[in-house]
């Protein structure tokens, strides 16, 4: 199956400070790239759905100025937790996808905010 | 809105045994249905993909069956090994196709060596 990256696996920042996450689909252009997010012990819930040269669709309850995504080419998507505060600490996820093609995911990103 | 709901949460047996994760979802107006597994604290290791036409799917000790008008599937795992130990996740894709998916919450699985 194809591959997807995300950079980094994990991080660790201050209270406050902001933290760019990165999505790549190595082998295939994905039109379409989708941002989860895993708390301790729940499942992932679909945060936004990132078309390239397009606006990011936000789900109910996500703060889209909180949560900054950028899909500005066929290959890369970036989440942005702006201002993080230590309950935005979670597992972040990103699939890539083109269409109704299957969705790849990355290997996720473990953000801790202290 | 759609609701996956997955049962049992946890579920602990000895080796060898096989064993059934349940699945259930509330619109039945989905794409496809797609398991997976996660280990503590990695992404998601892709299972098994059941396209909303088809009933089932299978792969090695792993068959996935989905019956689509009862939102309904299941996970079937056959001789279990201490190495299936993981969650399993179930997810749906909406209708169109386009969309994200609907997660449940998983089966934590233990398998007693």
């Amino acid at each position: 199956g194809a591959v997807v990256s995300q950079h980094p696996s994990r991080v660790i920042c201050k209270s406050g400070t902001s933290v760019k996450i990165e999505c790549r689909s190595l082998d295939f252009q994905a039109t379409t790239m989708f941002w989860y997010r895993q708390f301790p012990k729940q499942s992932l819930m679909l945060m936004a759905t990132s078309n390239e040269g397009s606006k990011a669709t936000y789900e109910q309850g996500v703060e889209k100025d909180k949560f900054l995504i950028n899909h500005a080419s066929l290959t890369l998507s970036t989440l942005t937790v702006t201002s993080a505060h230590p309950e935005d600490s979670s597992f972040y996820i990103c699939s890539a996808g083109k269409g109704q093609e299957t969705q790849y995911f990355g290997p996720g990103t473990r953000l801790l905010v202290l | 809105k759609q609701e996956v709901t997955q049962i049992p949460a946890a579920l602990s047996v000895p080796e060898g045994e096989n064993l059934v994760l349940n699945c259930s979802f509330t619109d039945s107006a989905i794409y496809n249905l797609q398991w997976f597994r996660q280990d503590p604290g990695k992404g998601l290791t892709s299972l098994l993909l059941i396209q909303s036409s088809q009933r089932e799917q299978t792969s090695g000790r792993l068959n996935a069956s989905l019956d689509k008008s009862s939102g309904r599937s299941t996970l079937y795992i056959a001789a279990s090994q201490p190495g299936d130990s993981a969650t399993y996740l179930c997810a749906v894709r909406p209708g169109g196709g386009a969309d994200g998916l609907t997660f449940g919450k998983g089966t934590h699985l233990i398998i007693q060596p």
